[in-house]
């Protein structure tokens, strides 16, 4: 297996846009976990999936923020309009039940 | 919601010298875990707790759970430049919805040669 794997590796884009991560877990995986790192607030968990079901979205920062996983090997997170504040690197993660975690690559976002 | 508290933030440390990051969390875990991450990388497991108590040793890295499942520790014996990274622990709680991978903020390793 290719691991966690996560798209696009970089994104720059203007404030106001629609900005789409996306992530392949690792086939077998039956949770996701999608979390944004910065130096002030560190690894933050936004929402985790159970085969395939948001168990909790309570880390989701505001209405801006959406994911979803359509089936058990994608997921996306989209932020619509996307604001400067937003600028992270975004992990993407799956394991198989409280095994562990196994991450990608990240996704660098900068909004400018 | 699950909190997960990890001091200190920043350790710097001679070559050779040790290094202990502490790991305390607001509610009892069901197990604890540990990550590597490099500068520029992303977090990389290291190793999972799962008993009161437990005491699990990888090489130079002694890792502990507390008795209450409450809290943690990571010892590295004689620190070597390769150990240079950031040091998470990660707890989850004891399911409910409550079982998401929390992680504390980290703790950065700087090893001066």
């Amino acid at each position: 297996d290719a691991g966690v794997i996560q798209s696009p590796r970089h994104e720059v884009t203007e404030m106001g846009q629609e900005v789409t991560l996306r992530c392949k877990p690792i086939s077998g995986h039956d949770y996701l976990f999608w979390y944004r790192q910065t130096m002030m607030r560190g690894l933050e968990l936004l929402i985790y999936f159970n085969n395939n079901v948001p168990i909790d979205d309570s880390g989701m920062p505001e209405d801006r923020f959406s994911a979803k996983m359509p089936n058990a090997s994608f997921s996306t997170l989209k932020i619509q309009p996307s604001e400067p504040r937003d600028s992270a690197v975004y992990f993407c993660a799956s394991s198989f039940g409280w095994l562990e975690a196994f991450f990608g690559q990240g996704t660098r976002l900068t909004v400018v | 919601g699950q909190q997960v508290m990890q001091i200190p933030q920043y350790q710097h440390v001679q070559e050779g010298e040790d290094f202990t990051t502490y790991c305390n969390s607001s509610t009892t875990l069901s197990n604890i875990q540990w990550y590597k991450q490099r500068p520029g990388g992303h977090p990389v497991f290291l190793i999972q707790l799962v008993k009161s108590g437990e005491v699990k040793k990888q090489k130079r890295l002694t890792f502990q759970f507390g008795e209450a499942k409450k809290n943690s520790s990571l010892h590295i014996t004689a620190t070597q430049t390769t150990d240079v990274g950031t040091y998470f622990c990660a707890g989850r709680g004891s399911g409910g919805g409550a079982d998401g991978l929390t992680f504390g903020k980290g703790t950065h390793l700087i090893i001066q040669p």
